[in-house]
């Protein structure tokens, strides 16, 4: 399989507990991004890594969001202590550098109960 | 700040007949602008893009137009087919690929 693959494709999680997604690039992709997506809205970025480097976070991404992509190969999103309004789909898309076109995976599709 | 806005949520069109999407961005130094489109419980699938240096884009059915000087630019699908039928999204990147999103067109394709 040469897509971005993302796991699991489904998390129903009680509130206040930890959960982590995982993200696996295109292989010759150097740049992971991830994003969220909510009800009606487009994809707002979280965060973007160019091969292990994190490089850019957004202000969405509270000190309860960490993410890592060590080896500069997969990659994970972590969310401590959920919360309601954390209910997203979770997106994670790669690329390569000077190529336009990013790939994205199916999502993670995050329900806080 | 929404720098990129899709103000049509939605748009109904006949099979065979052409739609039309458009996309407004405010911030000038976007590098280039993409299209995506997606399904229900799916990521979003890459349609075609378009460099901030050029004007038009034309990739089998799928054609991109960019007005700079407007900062407006538009998605023609033509012929329309029952399998276009889906949420589009405008998309605008940075020079380091971090993509913009607007909120998307639902586009059904009645036969």
């Amino acid at each position: 399989d040469t897509g971005v693959s993302q796991n699991p494709r489904h998390k129903i999680t009680k509130r206040g507990q930890n959960v982590t997604f995982r993200c696996d690039p295109i292989s010759e992709h150097n740049r992971l991004y991830w994003y969220r997506q909510t009800l009606g809205q487009g994809p707002e970025f979280l965060t973007y890594f160019q091969n292990e480097a994190q490089l850019e976070k957004s202000r969405l991404l509270s000190d309860r969001f960490s993410a890592e992509r060590p080896k500069g190969s997969f990659s994970t999103l972590e969310i401590q202590r959920t919360e309601q309004g954390d209910s997203a789909m979770y997106l994670c898309a790669s690329s390569t550098r000077g190529n336009t076109e990013a790939f994205f995976g199916q999502g993670t599709r995050l329900t806080v109960v | 700040d929404q720098q990129v806005k899709q103000n049509s949520p939605s748009l109904s069109v006949q099979e065979g007949r052409i739609s039309i999407l458009n996309c407004d961005y405010t911030n000038s130094m976007f590098d280039y602008f993409l299209w995506y489109k997606k399904y229900p419980a799916e990521g979003p699938t890459f349609l075609i893009s378009i460099s901030s240096i050029k004007d038009k884009n034309e990739d089998g059915r799928f054609t991109v137009f960019l007005n700079k000087s407007a900062k407006h630019l538009s998605l023609h699908i033509v012929p329309s087919q029952p399998g276009d039928s889906a949420v589009y999204f405008c998309a605008a990147a940075d020079s380091w690929g971090k993509l913009q999103f607007g909120a998307g067109t639902q586009v059904v394709v009645t036969p």
